[in-house]
């Protein structure tokens, strides 16, 4: 069954620094997204993209967040000067068209600790 | 704005037993998708089961069945003949018919005993 694949498993980073996260979704689906778990909290909503742009994002997503679909396989999300609240596992996921109700697809997820 | 309540912090069940796992949520929207989540350790998000609120039958993946209340706004998920590997982090969520996405709840861990 096909994967997303996100990369690397675990990032760790000293606060200021840039970070990308990477992912390769499934490679028919359109609709990618990112999610963040800080250690112990629910699952939070970061952004969804499609079309080459963004569709929505949540209060999250200040402008120290970006994400890009440099080619045709992967998509990234960049954190641009990281601080210690950003340590989470952030999870990449993508789906065919949301309206049909399909469901997303996670990959296993970075680990990124800010230190 | 939607909000998901999972009120189960943890659930403990005896392997081969059923257990259900309880989760509500607020929306004033009529269409809409609502689906379980399963975490183990591994932290991967694995989809359980899909359920679409214009749908009455309650949707059923072998020994995973929901109990969609629509009036009551409550989509429980039970699990027969509950295994070792059942034990995780259980999320329910929500999602509108025309939106992109996941509303999570704040999840539920299940612990399965031998």
């Amino acid at each position: 069954e096909p994967e997303v694949t996100q990369t690397p498993s675990h990032q760790v980073t000293q606060m200021g620094q840039e970070v990308i996260l990477r992912c390769v979704p499934i490679s028919n689906h359109l609709y990618f997204y990112w999610y963040r778990q800080i250690l112990g909290q629910k699952v939070e909503f970061l952004v969804s993209f499609y079309n080459n742009e963004i569709s929505e994002k949540s209060e999250i997503f200040d402008d120290q967040f970006s994400v890009e679909r440099p080619d045709g396989s992967n998509f990234t999300l960049k954190i641009r000067s990281t601080k210690l609240e950003d340590s989470a596992m952030y999870f990449c996921a993508s789906s065919e068209p949301p309206g049909l109700g399909s469901p997303l697809h996670f990959g296993n997820g970075t680990r990124l600790t800010v230190t | 704005a939607q909000t998901v309540t999972q009120s189960q912090p943890e659930m403990s069940v005896q392997e081969a037993e059923t257990v259900t796992l309880s989760c509500t949520y607020d929306t004033s929207e009529s269409d809409y998708y609502l689906f379980w989540y399963k975490q183990p350790p591994s932290r991967q998000m694995i989809l359980v089961i899909r359920q679409e609120a214009y749908k009455q039958q309650n949707a059923t993946e072998n020994r995973f069945s929901v109990n969609f209340q629509k009036a009551a706004k409550s989509f429980s998920l039970k699990i027969s003949d509950s295994q070792l590997g059942d034990a995780a982090m259980y999320f329910c969520a929500y999602r509108r018919a025309d939106g992109n996405k996941l509303v999570f709840g704040a999840g539920t861990i299940l612990r399965v005993k031998s």
